[in-house]
């Protein structure tokens, strides 16, 4: 399984964009990315997935460079309510493989 | 009512007695895991199921052990619980049909003192 790297932690305001990087230098050719976050208390939501380029949904944006060793989360004009912790994944074909978690990236929303 | 259950919610049990946390699923997904979660860290897998016949061990199963009774239950023992076991549990689904998301249940909270 191939190793993330995340920041521990970032800080933000409301109404900003906040771009999460995740490094995955050793990514294998079946890799998928995928990303997850997390509320205190609760378990982790799925947010986003990708294998190259960009990919957008109603919540977040997933940038993947052609060599595919890093992707950063894009959360457009952040609200307090996505203070949480932001998790990046790695794993083979969807459904077919067993997704590891690291520590995540802690994203502090304040006014 | 959720599609991933877990039960009980909150646990507080002695060192050395066994455990049982439940889940149970009505999503229909064959796929099952088990994740342990500790303060500031993020998740752990212990065990999953790719159907009721296969069991796999996960980074963290010693300690632990799993039964999967069906498709939509899926059961993480602790043998003898000891204190370093403290944890936050949680449960977790998904289909290859879905791209492989993860849903999760609401937690399992284990205090072993």
């Amino acid at each position: 399984l191939a190793k993330t790297t995340q920041p521990i932690s970032m800080d933000s305001y409301e109404g900003q964009e906040v771009n999460i990087t995740c490094s995955h230098n050793n990514i294998a050719t079946n890799d998928y990315i995928t990303w997850y976050q997390q509320f205190p208390s609760q378990g982790p939501r799925f947010i986003i997935q990708g294998y190259k380029t960009k990919v957008t949904n109603e919540v977040a944006s997933l940038f993947i460079p052609a060599d595919r060793k890093s992707s950063t989360l894009s959360l457009p004009r952040v609200s307090l309510s996505d203070t949480a912790v932001y998790y990046c994944l790695v794993g083979g074909v969807p459904g077919f493989q067993k997704l590891v978690f690291g520590t995540g990236t802690r994203l502090l929303v304040s006014p | 009512d959720a599609d991933v259950t877990q039960t009980p919610r909150n646990r507080i049990t002695k060192t050395g007695k066994r455990i049982m946390l439940e889940c149970s699923q009505t999503k229909g997904h064959d796929r099952m895991y088990w994740y342990r979660q500790d303060p500031g860290l993020g998740l752990r897998l212990i065990y999953y199921s790719f159907d009721v016949k296969d069991i796999n061990k996960g980074e963290i199963s010693d300690g632990y052990s799993v039964s999967r009774q069906a498709q939509a239950k899926f059961s993480l023992s602790l043998e003898s619980a000891i204190p370093n076991q403290t944890a936050l549990y949680f449960c977790a689904t998904s289909d290859p049909g879905e791209d492989g998301e993860l849903f999760f249940g609401e937690g399992s909270r284990l205090t072993v003192l």
